[in-house]
């Protein structure tokens, strides 16, 4: 079962910060926080993950509040290519590396 | 680094009849997982391998679904009798399974089916 929350749909302008929240209540200690999202007609592409510090790579930031309840996943810059449904999955690493999914908040960026 | 490829990318097929798709995970992956998604739901887990090893099976895999991984290099994904609920997309992802903590999936971009 998913052990997040995250809001169906989100509208963002273009060029605008895109910020996606997610709620795991339940996360444990050992649980690492991973974005993915999915584009229309594809699979699933890797985003960004962490366990307990805020991350920054090419593609998005993390970050991750103290208590370690919530995240908020930001696109800085975003552009229409962003539009898609984006995933926040809670996991243990290396637990067969599978991933369970929820249903995600669908993106539409909007020029 | 070619990327997951699965084949075919569309199947229409007749309730009743059988279907095979297949997986081709990057090269070196020695992990190789199958989802399947339907219209406006995020992937279900269904089965994963470590090489040829099939590890872990989700009960949503019922007996008329069958996955191998001879060799541990493709994979292939049987439905057998196929019903109107089968439809939707299957998808393949691999992992090096290195055990480091910044790995990742590498999905393929499906197969749609389409049971009439």
């Amino acid at each position: 079962d998913a052990k997040t929350t995250q809001p169906t749909s989100m509208d963002c302008a273009e060029g605008r910060a895109a910020n996606l929240p997610c709620n795991h209540s339940t996360i444990s200690g050992n649980e690492y926080v991973y974005w993915y999202r999915q584009i229309h007609s594809q699979g699933p592409q890797y985003i960004i993950h962490g366990l307990k510090n805020n991350e920054t790579n090419e593609m998005a930031s993390l970050i991750i509040t103290e208590d370690r309840k919530s995240s908020t996943l930001i696109l800085p810059h975003a552009t229409l290519r962003d539009t898609a449904v984006y995933y926040c999955i809670v996991q243990i690493y290396n637990q067969g590396g599978k991933l369970i999914f929820g249903q995600g908040t669908e993106l539409s960026v909007k020029p | 680094d070619t990327g997951v490829s699965q084949d075919p990318r569309h199947k229409i097929t007749k309730r009743g009849q059988n279907v095979t798709f297949r997986c081709d995970p990057i090269s070196e992956h020695n992990r190789l997982y199958w989802y399947r998604q339907t219209l406006g739901q995020g992937p279900e887990f269904l089965t994963y391998f470590q090489n040829e090893a099939q590890l872990e099976k989700s009960r949503l895999l019922s007996d008329r679904f069958s996955a191998e991984r001879p060799k541990g290099s493709f994979s292939t994904l049987e439905i057998q009798r196929t019903e109107q609920g089968d439809s939707a997309m299957y998808l393949c992802a691999s992992s090096p399974a290195t055990g480091d903590v910044n790995e990742k999936l590498f999905f393929g971009s499906g197969t749609q089916l389409s049971v009439l």
